[in-house]
């Protein structure tokens, strides 16, 4: 089955910088991958998510990169500000498939 | 978009009693929901998958008779945690595949077995 790592579990910037997240997939089957953001006790929000068939995919401030040969897949986001706090969780299944495996998460604190 | 309601968000029971976890899609029919476990500080576990009409599917280590899971209607899933002990305690939530929307979760159980 799929096995998805992330790094860093933790990450602290300083509001306005950048923070980037990384994970790898070991499933080159998986054809989908997501991006949920976790504030504490709340569900998981989709916030940006990525097909097999494109590289890179932007949604204003969020961009998630896919490199298939390499089998990993980034988040980016640029201009942090202090309501991006949260845990980042990515996460690799193929589409209209029920096994999607989440990373282990990354704590992400951007100080004011 | 599509919107999956899950009650309640937080019990707490006393350990050897069961609990009942509802999922409802209220805007769509789920033919398939997934139940997973979070615990502190930790990602997503997936427990299992329910399909309407049809038994579910566990995951490895995760015993079938503690963890009843029922699909009877394309809006509508249980997970119920029977025999429940302290150790049961987490954060369960639920989740649906949706056309356009990946998937769309539950706002999450807190139980609290004490």
């Amino acid at each position: 089955g799929e096995n998805v790592e992330q790094h860093p579990s933790t990450l602290s910037v300083q509001e306005g910088d950048s923070a980037v997240i990384k994970c790898t997939y070991s499933d080159s089957a998986s054809n989908y991958f997501p991006w949920y953001k976790q504030e504490l006790g709340k569900r998981p929000q989709l916030i940006i998510d990525i097909r097999s068939n494109v590289g890179e995919k932007k949604d204003q401030r969020i961009a998630v990169t896919l490199n298939k040969t390499a089998k990993h897949f980034s988040l980016h986001i640029t201009e942090t500000q202090p309501e991006d706090s949260a845990v980042y969780f990515c996460a690799a299944s193929r589409y209209n498939n029920n096994d999607m495996r989440f990373g282990a998460g990354t704590r992400l604190t951007v100080k004011p | 978009g599509a919107v999956v309601s899950q009650h309640p968000s937080r019990v707490i029971c006393k350990s050897g009693t069961s609990v009942k976890i509802e999922c409802r899609s209220l805007d769509f029919q789920a033919t398939t929901m997934f139940w997973y476990r979070q615990f502190p500080k930790q990602s997503l576990m997936l427990m299992a998958t329910s399909n309407e009409g049809s038994k579910a599917t566990y995951e490895q280590g995760v015993e079938k008779d503690k963890f009843l899971i029922n699909h009877a209607s394309l809006t509508l899933s249980t997970l119920t945690v029977t025999s429940a002990h302290p150790e049961d305690s987490s954060f369960y939530i639920c989740s649906a595949m949706t056309a356009g929307d990946g998937y769309t979760f539950g706002s999450g159980t807190r139980l609290t077995v004490v």
